[in-house]
């Protein structure tokens, strides 16, 4: 499996403003996603960060509100925009490595609160 | 779509004995049920996965059991040792290509000394 890095691991931000957050991957992989785990819930899948082009949405998860890059292989942001106190979470990168089915490894997660 | 239903929410055990964790799913096209151990500030870690080719898949104190008939499948630790508190995801997919996992809801795993 690869070693997936984010930063910053926790922030807290003023409603309104936006903060981007950065996953690194220390090895290729096919896929990197960014998952939301709201407080006491499960992983929701927010998108899949596509290299070099537009990331793919889950419903109701829009580009405006998580704009996503992914210039390379091994490094992708998520920015939430015009945070409110709902944005409050953990948010996960993660990446799949084609060959290796179906399993997905995970960053240790960027715990946001939103005041 | 799939959905993946988890219990319990929250587990408490004594140190040594076992824990069961189940998962329900509801695609029956599902083939491919992670695990992962979410630790604070440590990230979701897979810790055993089975496919449908099999009904039982162990690792050391660790073992998941799969009914494809019922579509449901079980974590089962024994000897629990508090480092193994945490919490426990289930996930479900289709093995086909790369397929989107669903997760389930978690279960909170508290072991005392």
């Amino acid at each position: 499996s690869a070693v997936i890095s984010q930063k910053p691991s926790r922030d807290i931000c003023q409603r309104g403003t936006s903060l981007t957050i950065q996953c690194q991957v220390d090895s290729q992989v096919t896929m990197m996603f960014w998952y939301r785990q709201q407080p006491g819930q499960s992983l929701t899948l927010i998108a899949t960060a596509n290299q070099g082009s537009e990331a793919t949405y889950e419903s109701g998860f829009v580009i405006d509100k998580f704009p996503i890059s992914r210039p390379n292989l091994t490094f992708s942001t998520l920015t939430v925009s015009n945070m409110s106190p709902e944005d409050s979470s953990i948010y996960l990168c993660s990446g799949h490595r084609s060959g290796s089915q179906n399993e997905q490894f995970f960053g240790p997660g960027t715990r946001l609160t939103v005041l | 779509g799939e959905n993946v239903e988890q219990h319990p929410s929250t587990l408490s055990v004594q140190e040594g004995d076992s824990a069961v964790i189940k998962c329900t799913y509801s695609d029956s096209a599902s083939n491919y049920f992670p695990w992962y151990k979410q630790e604070l500030g440590k990230g979701s870690q897979l810790i055993i996965d089975i496919r449908s080719n099999v009904g039982e898949k162990k690792d050391q104190r660790i073992a998941v059991t799969l009914n494809k008939t019922a579509k449901h499948f079980s974590l089962h630790i024994t000897e629990t040792q508090p480092e193994d508190s945490a919490v426990y995801f289930c996930a479900a997919s289709r093995d086909t290509g790369f397929q989107k996992l669903v997760f389930g809801t978690g279960t909170r795993l508290l072991v005392s000394p």
